[in-house]
């Protein structure tokens, strides 16, 4: 079993849309969890980091945390082409030495 | 501030050579850690250091070694390069070992 896994997409959705991105982890005890967006040839960006259970709101993305689920997610309202990308997400276990990362989802906003 | 600096940005070699990716944290940051990416997949870790020392290796051969420097910079090696180790591979530093991390642009390793 996979440690962090996302639904590879692609995702499209249109322009001003609501994008919905989704992640499960398998370890139970893990404190920190990341999203990350990468554009196509570019390295990772830093987009959001979740520490507790619930939402954290910043701008137009939200992330959304249920640990006893084990489940975090990516909301990013009003799309823009811009958005256009491949969004990673990455979870570190308690040890806190490493980041495990998903295969990413591909988003593609239409104009 | 300069973000994380990677050197060289592209690299040709030939299998059974011997690289050495260099990498230069975010200014006060003393963590570095070492991804590989190939494409279509996700960041694999490969090693974290923390003041110096190893906090964290991933799943990868002896043939690939790092260590880092006092003034938090950092080197990773890789020997008798194989076609496989063609990959972007990814430097990201933080404050602490748990922190977020943030990644330079990446060196584009190719083996012939």
């Amino acid at each position: 079993q996979k440690e962090v896994e996302q639904n590879s997409g692609p995702l499209s959705v249109p322009e001003g849309a609501i994008a919905s991105l989704n992640c499960t982890y398998s370890d139970r005890v893990s404190q920190s969890f990341f999203w990350y967006r990468q554009y196509s040839g570019k390295s990772p960006e830093l987009i959001m980091s979740i520490y507790s259970n619930g939402d954290k709101e910043d701008g137009r993305f939200t992330a959304q945390l249920n640990k006893a689920s084990q489940y975090v997610s990516l909301l990013i309202r009003d799309s823009q082409p811009s958005d256009s990308a491949t969004y990673l997400c990455a979870v570190m276990p308690n040890t806190g030495n490493q980041f495990y990362f998903g295969t990413g989802t591909s988003l593609t906003v239409i104009p | 501030d300069a973000g994380v600096t990677q050197s060289p940005t592209h690299l040709i070699k030939t299998r059974g050579q011997h690289v050495t990716l260099r990498c230069s944290p975010i200014s006060g940051h003393k963590s570095v850690s070492w991804y590989q990416q190939v494409l279509g997949q996700g960041p694999q870790f490969i090693f974290q250091y923390y003041e110096k020392e190893e906090r964290g290796r991933g799943n990868f051969p002896d043939r690939f070694s790092a260590r880092q420097f006092p003034n938090y910079s950092s080197e990773l090696n890789v020997n008798a390069l194989l076609l496989g180790d063609s990959a972007l591979y990814l430097c990201a530093s933080s404050l602490l070992g748990d922190q977020p991390q943030h990644f330079g642009d990446g060196t584009r390793l190719s083996i012939l």
